[in-house]
């Protein structure tokens, strides 16, 4: 399984854009990149999932490059309720996911 | 709400006791996996179900684990003569296999403390 390399704290302030990168040097041709969010006491909650280039949903952008060698999670002006754990995460389906320990996001007013 | 569900969400319990949790899986996902997460950590893999078949174990689930999806729908946990160490997040996830892009939904977990 590909292992993800990831910040391990960020600190921001509401209304900025947050850019969470995240290395997987050793990804595999079939392995999508998914990204989770995580508050204190709930499971992880699913923000996006990419193969390449961009995607974009309502929560968050999610930018790939051509090597896809790293993986880029953009949060557009992030909130206090933005502050949580988000974690990258490298495979396919029927695979058991690999969680590192994530990235601990912390917006200040 | 069609989500993943899982009950209890907490559990106490005193050490040597057993318990059972059980998780409810958005209904049309064939696909059912367990983890288990201690505090300031990533959650980590304990045992994976398509449909009723267990396909996947961790050398993290001890003898003392045993877990069932008897009619590939809901899911139980059970942890016998329990440990101090057992004290964690139990989470559940879901998922409608067949293709890469799969994507693994979680339940709200249940939270365990050993006595």
């Amino acid at each position: 399984l590909a292992k993800t390399t990831q910040p391990i704290s960020m600190d921001s302030y509401e209304g900025q854009e947050v850019n969470i990168t995240c290395s997987h040097n050793n990804i595999a041709t079939n392995d999508y990149i998914t990204w989770y969010q995580q508050f204190p006491s709930q499971g992880p909650r699913f923000i996006i999932q990419g193969y390449k280039t961009k995607v974009t949903n309502e929560v968050a952008s999610l930018f790939i490059p051509a090597d896809r060698k790293s993986s880029t999670l953009s949060l557009p002006r992030v909130s206090l309720s933005d502050t949580a754990v988000y974690y990258c995460l490298v495979g396919i389906g029927r695979r058991a996911l690999t969680f590192g320990s994530g990235t601990r996001l912390q917006v200040q007013p | 709400d069609t989500g993943v569900s899982q009950d209890p969400r907490h559990k106490i319990t005193k050490r040597g006791q057993n318990v059972t949790f059980r998780c409810d899986p958005i209904s049309e996902h064939n696909r059912l996996y367990w983890y288990r997460q201690t505090l300031g950590q990533g959650p980590e893999f304990l045992t994976y179900f398509q449909n009723e078949a267990q396909l996947e174990k961790s050398r993290l689930l001890s003898d003392r684990f045993s877990a069932e999806r008897p009619k590939g729908s809901f899911s139980t946990l059970e942890i016998q003569r329990t440990e101090q160490g057992d004290s964690a997040m139990y989470l559940c996830a879901s998922s409608l296999g067949g293709t890469d892009q799969e994507t693994q939904y979680f339940g709200p977990g249940t939270r365990l403390l050993v006595l």
